[in-house]
Protein backbone atom coordinates (compact mmCIF):
# COMPACT_ATOMS: atom_id res chain seq x y z
CA UNK A 1 0.00 0.00 0.00
CA UNK A 2 1.28 3.65 -0.73
CA UNK A 3 1.90 5.85 1.96
CA UNK A 4 1.50 9.62 2.03
CA UNK A 5 3.32 10.71 -0.71
CA UNK A 6 4.45 14.08 -1.45
CA UNK A 7 6.18 15.93 -4.65
CA UNK A 8 8.61 17.31 -5.33
CA UNK A 9 11.07 16.06 -2.43
CA UNK A 10 13.55 18.86 -2.48
CA UNK A 11 12.99 22.43 -4.19
CA UNK A 12 14.88 25.35 -4.47
CA UNK A 13 13.49 29.07 -5.16
CA UNK A 14 14.70 31.90 -5.11
CA UNK A 15 13.05 35.45 -3.17
CA UNK A 16 10.05 36.27 -4.17
CA UNK A 17 9.06 33.42 -6.00
CA UNK A 18 5.98 31.15 -5.58
CA UNK A 19 5.85 27.55 -5.08
CA UNK A 20 3.37 24.30 -5.17
CA UNK A 21 3.74 21.54 -3.26
CA UNK A 22 1.88 18.43 -4.16
CA UNK A 23 0.41 16.00 -1.41
CA UNK A 24 -1.37 12.97 -2.14
CA UNK A 25 -3.43 11.12 0.73
CA UNK A 26 -3.55 7.56 1.88
CA UNK A 27 -5.73 5.94 -0.31
CA UNK A 28 -9.08 6.13 1.85
CA UNK A 29 -8.19 9.14 4.23
CA UNK A 30 -9.97 12.29 3.77
CA UNK A 31 -8.22 14.34 6.03
CA UNK A 32 -4.81 15.90 5.24
CA UNK A 33 -2.67 18.78 7.02
CA UNK A 34 0.02 20.54 6.21
CA UNK A 35 3.32 21.74 8.34
CA UNK A 36 6.02 23.67 8.17
CA UNK A 37 9.23 22.36 9.92
CA UNK A 38 12.34 24.75 10.10
CA UNK A 39 15.67 22.89 11.33
CA UNK A 40 16.00 22.49 14.76
CA UNK A 41 12.54 22.96 15.28
CA UNK A 42 9.38 20.24 15.52
CA UNK A 43 7.06 20.80 12.57
CA UNK A 44 4.24 23.69 13.21
CA UNK A 45 0.91 23.63 12.10
CA UNK A 46 -0.20 25.15 9.01
CA UNK A 47 -3.35 24.23 7.51
CA UNK A 48 -6.30 21.30 7.78
CA UNK A 49 -8.67 20.07 5.29
CA UNK A 50 -10.97 17.69 5.29
CA UNK A 51 -13.46 17.29 2.88
CA UNK A 52 -12.25 19.06 0.68
CA UNK A 53 -12.82 22.00 3.42
CA UNK A 54 -10.34 24.26 5.17
CA UNK A 55 -10.49 22.89 8.98
CA UNK A 56 -7.89 25.04 10.65
CA UNK A 57 -5.71 27.54 10.05
CA UNK A 58 -2.20 28.16 11.94
CA UNK A 59 -0.34 31.53 12.35
CA UNK A 60 1.08 31.77 8.75
CA UNK A 61 0.76 34.91 7.04
CA UNK A 62 -1.66 35.19 3.60
CA UNK A 63 1.01 34.07 1.60
CA UNK A 64 0.41 30.85 2.38
CA UNK A 65 -2.63 29.18 0.79
CA UNK A 66 -4.43 25.48 0.33
CA UNK A 67 -6.58 23.61 -1.32
CA UNK A 68 -8.34 19.85 -1.37
CA UNK A 69 -9.29 18.45 -4.56
CA UNK A 70 -12.28 16.05 -4.59
CA UNK A 71 -9.87 13.20 -4.77
CA UNK A 72 -8.68 14.41 -1.20
CA UNK A 73 -5.19 15.12 -2.85
CA UNK A 74 -4.13 18.82 -2.20
CA UNK A 75 -1.96 21.24 -2.41
CA UNK A 76 0.09 24.06 -0.24
CA UNK A 77 0.88 27.21 -2.59
CA UNK A 78 3.03 30.04 -1.08
CA UNK A 79 3.60 33.33 -2.78
CA UNK A 80 6.39 36.32 -2.12
CA UNK A 81 8.93 33.56 -0.77
CA UNK A 82 11.25 34.15 1.64
CA UNK A 83 14.29 33.25 2.67
CA UNK A 84 12.31 31.93 6.31
CA UNK A 85 10.34 29.95 3.87
CA UNK A 86 13.09 27.71 3.50
CA UNK A 87 11.93 24.19 6.03
CA UNK A 88 10.99 20.32 5.38
CA UNK A 89 7.20 21.12 4.49
CA UNK A 90 5.23 18.03 5.79
CA UNK A 91 1.96 16.44 4.57
CA UNK A 92 0.08 14.04 6.99
CA UNK A 93 -3.03 12.02 6.12
CA UNK A 94 -6.01 10.62 8.73
CA UNK A 95 -9.17 9.11 7.82
CA UNK A 96 -10.88 12.07 9.69
CA UNK A 97 -9.91 15.49 11.02
CA UNK A 98 -10.07 14.48 14.58
CA UNK A 99 -6.42 13.06 15.62
CA UNK A 100 -7.96 11.50 19.26
CA UNK A 101 -9.22 8.41 17.12
CA UNK A 102 -7.37 8.65 14.57
CA UNK A 103 -3.39 8.52 13.53
CA UNK A 104 -1.94 10.96 11.35
CA UNK A 105 0.46 9.73 8.71
CA UNK A 106 3.62 11.83 7.61
CA UNK A 107 4.63 12.41 3.82
CA UNK A 108 8.40 12.31 3.40
CA UNK A 109 7.96 15.97 3.37
CA UNK A 110 9.26 18.42 0.68
CA UNK A 111 13.07 20.17 1.15
CA UNK A 112 12.25 23.77 -0.18
CA UNK A 113 15.65 26.08 -0.24
CA UNK A 114 15.02 29.88 -0.73
CA UNK A 115 18.29 31.51 -2.00
CA UNK B 1 6.05 30.42 26.19
CA UNK B 2 5.45 27.62 24.03
CA UNK B 3 2.27 25.58 24.06
CA UNK B 4 4.78 22.53 23.94
CA UNK B 5 8.44 22.35 25.82
CA UNK B 6 10.69 19.55 25.94
CA UNK B 7 14.04 19.40 27.79
CA UNK B 8 16.91 20.59 25.41
CA UNK B 9 19.13 17.93 23.84
CA UNK B 10 21.17 16.00 22.87
CA UNK B 11 21.05 13.12 24.88
CA UNK B 12 24.40 11.35 24.23
CA UNK B 13 24.06 7.51 26.10
CA UNK B 14 25.23 4.54 26.10
CA UNK B 15 24.06 1.14 25.10
CA UNK B 16 21.66 -0.29 27.72
CA UNK B 17 21.04 2.82 29.27
CA UNK B 18 17.89 4.10 30.53
CA UNK B 19 16.66 7.26 29.60
CA UNK B 20 13.95 9.67 30.43
CA UNK B 21 12.42 12.59 28.54
CA UNK B 22 10.08 14.90 30.07
CA UNK B 23 7.59 17.65 28.01
CA UNK B 24 5.62 20.12 29.53
CA UNK B 25 2.29 21.80 27.63
CA UNK B 26 0.19 25.15 28.65
CA UNK B 27 -3.08 24.52 27.49
CA UNK B 28 -4.83 22.57 30.25
CA UNK B 29 -7.86 21.73 27.78
CA UNK B 30 -5.64 19.59 25.51
CA UNK B 31 -7.41 16.68 24.34
CA UNK B 32 -4.42 13.56 23.46
CA UNK B 33 -1.19 12.92 23.87
CA UNK B 34 1.35 11.39 21.73
CA UNK B 35 5.44 10.96 21.22
CA UNK B 36 6.42 10.84 18.13
CA UNK B 37 10.32 9.45 16.32
CA UNK B 38 11.90 11.54 13.63
CA UNK B 39 15.35 9.70 12.34
CA UNK B 40 17.40 12.34 10.81
CA UNK B 41 15.59 14.11 7.34
CA UNK B 42 12.76 12.06 7.82
CA UNK B 43 9.38 12.31 8.39
CA UNK B 44 7.92 11.75 11.98
CA UNK B 45 6.28 8.37 12.55
CA UNK B 46 4.00 7.70 15.91
CA UNK B 47 6.07 5.58 18.59
CA UNK B 48 3.37 5.75 20.91
CA UNK B 49 -0.11 7.24 22.73
CA UNK B 50 -0.15 8.66 26.08
CA UNK B 51 -2.38 7.91 28.11
CA UNK B 52 -3.27 9.03 32.14
CA UNK B 53 -2.82 5.51 33.47
CA UNK B 54 0.50 5.30 31.91
CA UNK B 55 1.39 2.85 29.20
CA UNK B 56 4.25 0.45 28.28
CA UNK B 57 5.41 -0.77 24.83
CA UNK B 58 8.17 -3.02 25.12
CA UNK B 59 10.90 -0.89 26.23
CA UNK B 60 9.03 2.36 26.10
CA UNK B 61 6.86 3.82 28.74
CA UNK B 62 4.91 7.15 28.21
CA UNK B 63 3.07 8.66 31.50
CA UNK B 64 0.84 11.21 31.80
CA UNK B 65 0.20 13.64 34.68
CA UNK B 66 -2.51 16.17 33.60
CA UNK B 67 -2.42 17.85 37.02
CA UNK B 68 1.11 18.94 36.38
CA UNK B 69 0.63 19.17 32.75
CA UNK B 70 3.66 16.99 32.06
CA UNK B 71 4.49 14.29 29.80
CA UNK B 72 7.48 12.04 30.29
CA UNK B 73 8.72 9.24 28.25
CA UNK B 74 11.62 6.57 28.95
CA UNK B 75 13.03 4.03 27.02
CA UNK B 76 15.16 1.21 29.07
CA UNK B 77 18.04 -0.83 27.18
CA UNK B 78 18.68 1.83 24.74
CA UNK B 79 20.05 0.49 20.87
CA UNK B 80 21.83 1.99 18.61
CA UNK B 81 18.63 1.93 16.76
CA UNK B 82 17.21 4.40 19.24
CA UNK B 83 18.85 7.37 17.93
CA UNK B 84 16.85 9.85 16.66
CA UNK B 85 14.15 12.70 17.66
CA UNK B 86 11.44 12.23 19.99
CA UNK B 87 8.82 14.57 19.77
CA UNK B 88 6.25 15.44 22.19
CA UNK B 89 2.78 16.15 20.91
CA UNK B 90 -0.03 17.66 22.12
CA UNK B 91 -3.66 17.75 20.34
CA UNK B 92 -5.45 21.11 21.14
CA UNK B 93 -9.08 21.70 20.99
CA UNK B 94 -9.11 22.51 17.76
CA UNK B 95 -7.77 18.88 16.42
CA UNK B 96 -4.44 20.27 15.84
CA UNK B 97 -1.49 18.69 16.87
CA UNK B 98 1.05 20.57 18.21
CA UNK B 99 4.86 19.26 18.23
CA UNK B 100 7.33 20.59 21.01
CA UNK B 101 10.94 21.21 20.03
CA UNK B 102 12.39 17.35 19.65
CA UNK B 103 15.11 16.34 21.71
CA UNK B 104 17.97 14.02 19.59
CA UNK B 105 18.89 11.14 21.57
CA UNK B 106 22.18 9.89 20.36
CA UNK B 107 22.92 6.41 21.52
CA UNK B 108 26.68 5.15 21.25
CA UNK B 109 28.13 1.81 21.22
Amino acid sequence: DAGVTQSPTHLIKTRGQHVTLRCSPISGHKSVSWYQQVLGQGPQFIFQYYEKEERGRGNFPDRFSARQFPNYSSELNVNALLLGDSALYLCASSLSPNAQRTEAFFGQGTRLTVV
Amino acid sequence: RKEVEQDPGPFNVPEGATVAFNCTYSNSASQSFFWYRQDCRKEPKLLMSVYSSGNEDGRFTAQLNRASQYISLLIRDSKLSDSATYLCVVLNQGGKLIFGQGTELSVKP
